[in-house]
């Protein structure tokens, strides 16, 4: 079974510009997550999908970040304009509904980005 | 709201030796508890979890945690330390109340130094 994939792995950028990350979650998950992992820092949740909806964007900081899920299935995470401290690794993860599954999350490798 | 304490941000333990990584929780409703094991430039992989079940709970790589209520604990155990354990190792926890269906909250990791 395929897992989470996730594009670019690396990506470096100045800041002020702009950025996208790409995640596919594992077949039939229809929940999918985005975390920030701050280095020497645990993963903070970004955004959280399920099917095409929105569940809790609380912690996003939506002056500058943005997501979607058109079809449900592959996400984006965009960054515009990118400041210093939007240097991190951005994981992916996917997971069943509750109640088709043990609902445990599955993390891609992550997009790891440096703002310059 | 919910927080996880990992106490030691760095453990050393010899080749054989027990290991033991510390987590605290803080929750207002019954969680869910996680170890997830990271090894470098690699996704998260779920060592265990507890869902109210029961309190003494087996992983892989003969990895297991006791969860004690009283004391809001869920430490990590293995008895015998092995070289391919040194890697980062996170504590997390969702609201149980919500099936786990919720993103996870994180401590700050604990990166685990096996001396050979």
């Amino acid at each position: 079974e395929a897992g989470v994939a996730q594009s670019p792995r690396y990506k470096i950028i100045e800041k002020r510009q702009s950025v996208a990350f790409w995640c596919n979650p594992i077949s039939g998950h229809a929940t999918l997550y985005w975390y920030q992992q701050i280095l020497g820092q645990g993963p903070k949740l970004l955004i959280q999908f399920q099917n095409n909806g929105v569940v809790d964007d609380s912690q996003l900081p939506k002056d500058r970040f943005s997501a979607e899920r058109l079809k449900g299935v592959d996400s984006t995470l965009k960054i515009q304009p990118a400041k210093l401290e939007d240097s991190a690794v951005y994981l992916c993860a996917s997971s069943f509904l509750p109640g088709q599954g043990n609902n445990e999350q599955f993390f891609g490798p992550g997009t790891r980005l440096t703002v310059l | 709201a919910q927080s996880v304490t990992q106490l030691g941000s760095h453990v050393s333990v010899s080749e054989g030796a027990l290991v033991l990584l510390r987590c605290n929780y803080s929750s207002s409703v019954p969680p869910y508890l996680f170890w997830y094991v990271q090894y470098p430039n690699q996704g998260l992989q779920l060592l265990l979890k507890y869902t109210s079940a029961a309190t003494l709970v087996k992983g892989i790589n003969g990895f297991e945690a006791e969860f004690k209520k009283s004391e809001t604990s869920f430490h990590l155990t293995k008895p015998s330390a092995h070289m391919s354990d040194a890697a980062e190792y996170f504590c997390a926890v969702s609201d149980a109340t919500r099936g786990g269906a919720d993103g996870l909250t994180f401590g700050k990791g604990t990166h685990l130094i096996i001396q050979p």
